[in-house]
């Protein structure tokens, strides 16, 4: 079983919808949580970073961190072609630097 | 935030050869990562490189097969030795920003072997 869970997709979804993005994980320790967007040929790039549970909003974009069900969750909404890319989850322990990501899951918003 | 600078982008490299990847960072950083990314799968940690000692490896990765430099605290360098077509992935550098405890990354090179 992997660390970290996360469904591939693809997601397709029209523009204007709400799309959410989860990953699940079985390691306790985790206390670090990110997300990640990637576009085609470039590096990932750092949306979200939360500490421990609760909720944590930018914009459009709400992270959420469930960690008696080891559940974390990204919100988009009012999403835009421009938000096409694939979604990476990663955390890591308190204190450690090594980063544990999710298989990334692919999300395409269609006109 | 730190900017990483990396190449190359892609190169398409005959088996039994070497290949060195760069990257540079705007600015001073202690640590820098090296990740692995293969079709279908998640990123995968080489290893741990700092300035002045030698890089940590993680399970399964080996400095014989990827050796790494970091000479100063602004670049470093990974070889993938002795290519098969099994090391034909995504290569991406990385090291801590300064928001919070995020992490930046370059673009990736796109290694193929033939």
């Amino acid at each position: 079983q992997k660390e970290v869970e996360q469904d591939p997709g693809p997601l397709s979804v029209p523009e204007g919808a709400i799309v959410s993005l989860n990953c699940t994980y079985s390691n306790s320790a985790f206390q670090y949580f990110m997300w990640y967007r990637q576009y085609s040929r470039k590096g990932p790039e750092l949306l979200m970073y939360t500490y421990s549970s609760g909720n944590k909003e930018d914009g459009r974009f709400t992270a959420q961190v469930d960690k008696s069900s080891k559940y974390i969750s990204l919100f988009i909404r009012d999403s835009q072609p421009s938000d096409s890319a694939t979604y990476l989850c990663a955390m890591t322990e308190g204190g450690g630097n090594k980063l544990t990501f999710g298989t990334g899951t692919q999300l395409k918003v269609e006109l | 935030s730190a900017v990483i600078s990396q190449k190359p982008s892609r190169d398409i490299c005959q088996r039994g050869t070497s290949l060195t990847i760069q990257c540079q960072v705007d600015s001073q950083v202690t640590m820098m990562f090296w990740y692995r990314q293969q079709p279908g799968q998640s990123l995968t940690l080489i290893a741990t490189a700092n300035q002045g000692s030698e890089a940590t490896y993680e399970s399964g990765f080996v400095i014989d097969k990827f050796p790494i430099s970091r000479p100063n605290l602004t670049f470093s360098t990974l070889t993938v030795s002795n290519m098969s077509p099994e090391d034909s992935s995504i290569y991406l550098c990385s090291t801590k920003t300064g928001r919070e405890n995020g992490y930046t990354f370059g673009s990736g090179t796109r290694l193929t072997v033939v």
